[in-house]
């Protein structure tokens, strides 16, 4: 079993819609859970820690799941500016803030 | 707004010379990471430092992998002898400290090997 795995998509939706990506880790004993943004040829970049009382950020919600090693991301009213490979990405036990990538779930939003 | 500056961009090296990555982290960071993205895959921790010395390496930062912080700012990843295989974006990374802080990637090097 992969260590973080994802749906790749691609996820092409019209401007406003609302989708949902999903992601599974393996260890469970890992720590801290992100979702990272990645436009095409560029850094990861932070998009919001997730916590496993839900948090949401703006248009951004996130819910972690430790019983069933399940994280996902919601975005609401999606914008053409929100396309993108979003990014799964988990820090393990130990270590020194090791991060643990998943392969991505990439986004188009069409006018 | 301080961020992870890497040089070159772009690197085009032949196949067995040796290339060094640079990096800066942002000043505060203690922490320093390089991790790998070949093209269409997944990006891959490849190796953590701290106080001077590895903390964490992963089985793709093999012998032919070195890092050092020769100053108090850079920090670079060199490969000795450099391998088809080794093409890819590499991704220079920084933390505060430990434990659930977020690490700042900087725009990456893209190495590719002829």
């Amino acid at each position: 079993r992969k260590e973080v795995e994802q749906d790749p998509g691609p996820f092409n939706v019209p401007e406003g819609a609302t989708v949902a990506f999903n992601c599974t880790y393996s260890n469970s004993a890992s720590q801290s859970f992100f979702w990272y943004r990645q436009d095409c040829r560029k850094e990861p970049k932070l998009l919001m820690s997730v916590y496993s009382s839900g948090n949401e950020d703006g248009r951004f919600t996130a819910q972690l799941n430790r019983a069933s090693q399940y994280i996902s991301l919601l975005i609401r009213d999606s914008k053409l500016s929100d396309s993108a490979t979003y990014l799964c990405v988990v820090k393990p036990p130990g270590g020194y803030n090791k991060l643990i990538f998943g392969a991505g779930t990439r986004l188009a939003v069409h006018p | 707004e301080p961020e992870v500056t890497q040089t070159p961009s772009h690197q085009v090296t032949q196949m067995g010379q040796e290339v060094i990555l640079r990096c800066v982290p942002i000043s505060n960071h203690l922490y320093f990471y390089w991790y790998r993205q070949i093209l269409g895959q997944k990006v891959e921790f490849l190796v953590s430092f701290y106080n001077n010395e590895i903390s964490e390496k992963s089985e793709i930062f093999d012998d032919q992998f070195s890092v050092e912080r020769p100053d108090g700012s850079n920090f670079t990843l060199k490969i000795r002898s450099t391998k088809l295989e080794d093409s890819a974006m590499y991704f220079c990374a920084s933390s505060r400290a430990e434990a659930n802080t977020e690490a700042f990637f900087g725009q990456g090097t893209r190495l590719t090997v002829v």
